[in-house]
């Protein structure tokens, strides 16, 4: 079957560094997604990883590695605001959308 | 960037009665639209893929027959809940893609919120 593991909750302090993981075991590859989603809220777009290597956003960055079937969205100087899930999502060979459970982010001041 | 509307945000209703939720593309055209329901604390679920011009497909476990959707042009999608009951109760959000690229993401609507009473 096809199958997405992220944690479920993370803290972290404001102004520290995160990283989330993600693993994934799914009928073939077209890329890795991450989403934000704040309580209440409909998901926002955050990264696109369709190669091995790191993606950098800003502040936020996410890395890929095919081999291993793994990759984390790093959150740097964390603020507030950054509180909610985060949501990794593999496409699969035939394009469905597979999503992980999301990994709910509470920041600490 | 690409937007997608989602309408209503919120709705109550009684159990029995029926609740149709409107998605949009703002700004592009989009043949596919996806329709998730989300619990509380949970992760989204694929309910059914809406294609333009023809029949949605349906994931799994879904009804068709109580989850209509139709896709009637190039920019409107429409899930309609039919004898709505409290089970139903769930935040309801739709996607599309923007075409434009192979690595175009989801893009989603602002969600609705169904209680039904």
């Amino acid at each position: 079957g096809q199958n997405i593991d992220q944690p479920t909750e993370m803290t972290a302090t404001e102004g520290a560094i995160v990283q989330i993981n993600c693993t994934y075991q799914t009928s073939g590859f077209n890329g890795l997604f991450w989403y934000q989603q704040h309580a209440g809220e409909a998901p926002t777009f955050l990264s696109y990883n369709v190669l091995d290597g790191l993606e950098e956003k800003g502040r936020f960055s996410s890395f890929l590695s095919r081999s291993k079937g793994y990759s984390y969205l790093l959150l740097k100087e964390l603020q507030m605001k950054d509180s909610a899930s985060y949501l990794c999502a593999v496409r699969d060979s035939n394009y469905q959308l597979i999503w992980g459970a999301g990994t709910k982010l509470i920041i600490k001041p | 960037g690409a937007v997608v509307s989602q309408h209503p945000s919120r709705v109550i209703c009684k159990s029995g009665t029926s609740v149709k939720i409107e998605c949009r593309s703002l700004d592009f055209q989009a043949t596919t639209m996806f329709w998730y329901r989300q619990f509380p604390k949970q992760s989204l679920m694929l309910m059914a893929t809406s294609n333009e011009g023809s029949k949605a497909t349906y994931e799994q476990g879904v009804e068709k027959d109580k989850f209509l959707i139709n896709h009637a042009s190039l920019t409107l999608s429409t899930l309609t809940v039919t004898s709505a009951h409290p089970e139903d109760s769930s935040f309801y959000i739709c996607s599309a893609r923007d075409l434009s690229g192979d690595n175009s993401p989801l893009h989603f609507g602002n969600g609705t919120r169904l209680t039904v009473t």
